[in-house]
C-alpha cells in the first residue's frame, strides 16, 4: 500500500496567517491526491481533489499544488472556522489511504 | 441533500461480528457514478478505508481487513452494510460511511473521493 506522510503533525497559527503544509507519498502518485478537513467531533469534509482541483463550496482561501510524491494544501487567510485537522488521501492505486493528519490550532 | 446515517450498536464484545447499516437519503444508492464506502478511525489515530460496494454488488476490501469484512447492499431499501468478524479491542474506532465518487475524472486517473460522510459511530469492543 502507499503510505502518505504529512508535515508538521502540528501547527499553531493566527487568525490571518498563510499557512501551508505538505503531504509525501511513498511512491509516485501523479496528482491523484486530496485533502481533507476534519473537525472534532465530525466527518472529514473534501476541500482539494486531483491535488489541486477546488471542491464545489469550499472557500477559494484553500488550494492545493503538487505532483508525483510531494503536495502541499495552503489556506492563504487562515479564518477561525479553518481551525481543525487536514488529511491527505491518495486515490492513485488501492487500497486508498489516508495520511496521518496535521492539527491547525491557535497560538 | 445527500445524508448518510450509521445506525448499529455502540459495544461489542471481542471475538464476535460487528454490523452496521449506512441509509441514504437524498439520493439513489443505485447510480452508477458511486460507490459506497465504509471508513474507521481509532480514536486519536488514522483514517482506515474499509472497502466499498457499487450497486450491483461488486465489491473491494482492503487487504489489511479482508478476511473479516463483508460489505453488502440493498438497493430497495437504499442501505448498505457493514460486518466485520473476530473483533479484538484494536477494531475500536468511529465507524463512517461514506459515498466515493466514480465518474469524476482527474487528470491521471478516476478521482476515487469521498464527497458525502455519515456522522460517524463509536464502536467500542469490550467485554
Amino acid at each position: 500500500a502507499i503510505q502518505l506522510t504529512q508535515s508538521p503533525s502540528s501547527l499553531s497559527a493566527s487568525v490571518g496567517d498563510r499557512v501551508t503544509f505538505t503531504c509525501r507519498a511513498s511512491q509516485g502518485i501523479s496528482s491523484a491526491l486530496a485533502w481533507y478537513q476534519q473537525k472534532p467531533g465530525k466527518p472529514p469534509n473534501l476541500l482539494i481533489y486531483d491535488a489541486s482541483s477546488l471542491e464545489s463550496g469550499v472557500p477559494s482561501r484553500f488550494s492545493g499544488s503538487g505532483s508525483g510524491t510531494d503536495f502541499t494544501l495552503t489556506i492563504s487567510s487562515l479564518q477561525p472556522e479553518d481551525f481543525a485537522t487536514y488529511y491527505c488521501q491518495q486515490f492513485s492505486s488501492y487500497p486508498f489511504t489516508f495520511g496521518p493528519g496535521t492539527k491547525v490550532d491557535i497560538k | 441533500q445527500v445524508q448518510l446515517q450509521e445506525s448499529g450498536p455502540g459495544l461489542v464484545k471481542p471475538s464476535q461480528t460487528l454490523s452496521l447499516t449506512c441509509t441514504v437519503s437524498g439520493g439513489s444508492i443505485s447510480s452508477g457514478d458511486y460507490y459506497w464506502s465504509w471508513i474507521r478511525q481509532p480514536p486519536g489515530e488514522d483514517l482506515e478505508w474499509i472497502g466499498y460496494i457499487y450497486y450491483s454488488g461488486s465489491t473491494y476490501y482492503n487487504p489489511s481487513l479482508k478476511s473479516r469484512v463483508t460489505i453488502s447492499v440493498d438497493t430497495s431499501k437504499n442501505q448498505f452494510s457493514l460486518k466485520l468478524s473476530s473483533l479484538t479491542a484494536a477494531d475500536t474506532a468511529v465507524y463512517y460511511c461514506a459515498r466515493q465518487t466514480a465518474a469524476r475524472y482527474c487528470s491521471s486517473t478516476t478521482c476515487y473521493v469521498f464527497d458525502y460522510w455519515g456522522q460517524g459511530t463509536l464502536v467500542t469492543v469490550s467485554s
